[in-house]
């Protein structure tokens, strides 16, 4: 069936430095997607969100680009701090699914002081 | 942003054991509540798609009778236990969203621990 999968399961990144998470999703028909964080024993945290009428959409410090032809997604996350380490979520989105959300397997952020 | 809360955050309780979960949306009113499981190091496993009054739609391999979801009004959706097992014991998440295509907002999680 149809999934969303990370290429990286662990990313591990130096303070202050840039961090990519990349996603790829295979549901062509998918038009909404969420990058999600998730801190240990708590609850998904919503990030960034972007429509597939979209190829990059930016929030504070976060950006999220998607790339329709190759049915990629990345969130980059700049000047990386130590409160970003975290486990990274992306999600998607489809009528052809029921509009339900799909998730990745995720991808643990570790932020090195 | 949207809130939602769950309560509780913890709770033990022995095998046979009834156990459940609220789960609220503080600020707005939610036409859709999700329920979600979790086991550590994996990703979220949606266990069942609630709608104020109607009755819950299950994914494949979840058992109604055993998790039984009551969405009773815009803000509130609970999810009880039935007859607990230790193999029940996981992170259980709700998630709310307002409409169609509206972002899902995620409580903060309830670890069930069955002894």
């Amino acid at each position: 069936g149809e999934s969303v999968g990370l290429h990286l399961p662990t990313l591990s990144v130096q303070e202050g430095d840039n961090s990519i998470i990349n996603c790829a999703y295979s549901n062509s028909a998918s038009d909404y997607f969420i990058w999600y964080k998730q801190e240990s024993g708590k609850g998904p945290q919503f990030i960034i969100d972007i429509r597939s009428n979209m190829d990059k959409r930016q929030g504070q410090r976060v950006t999220v680009l998607l790339n329709k032809t190759v049915k990629h997604l990345s969130l980059q996350i700049a000047a990386t701090q130590p409160g970003d380490s975290a486990v990274y979520f992306c999600a998607e989105m489809a009528e052809n699914a029921g509009n339900m959300l799909t998730f990745g397997g995720g991808t643990r952020l570790m932020v090195k002081p | 942003g949207a809130v939602v809360s769950q309560h509780p955050s913890w709770v033990i309780c022995k095998s046979g054991t009834s156990v459940k979960i609220e789960c609220r949306s503080l600020d707005f009113q939610a036409t859709t509540m999700f329920w979600y499981r979790q086991f550590p190091k994996q990703s979220l496993m949606l266990m069942a798609t609630s709608n104020e009054g109607s009755k819950a739609t299950y994914e494949q391999g979840v058992e109604k009778d055993k998790f039984l979801i009551n969405h009773a009004s815009l803000t509130l959706s609970t999810l009880t236990v039935t007859s607990a097992h230790p193999e029940d014991s996981s992170f259980y998440i709700c998630s709310a969203r307002i409409s169609l295509y509206e972002t899902q907002y995620f409580g903060p999680g309830t670890r069930l621990l069955v002894l």
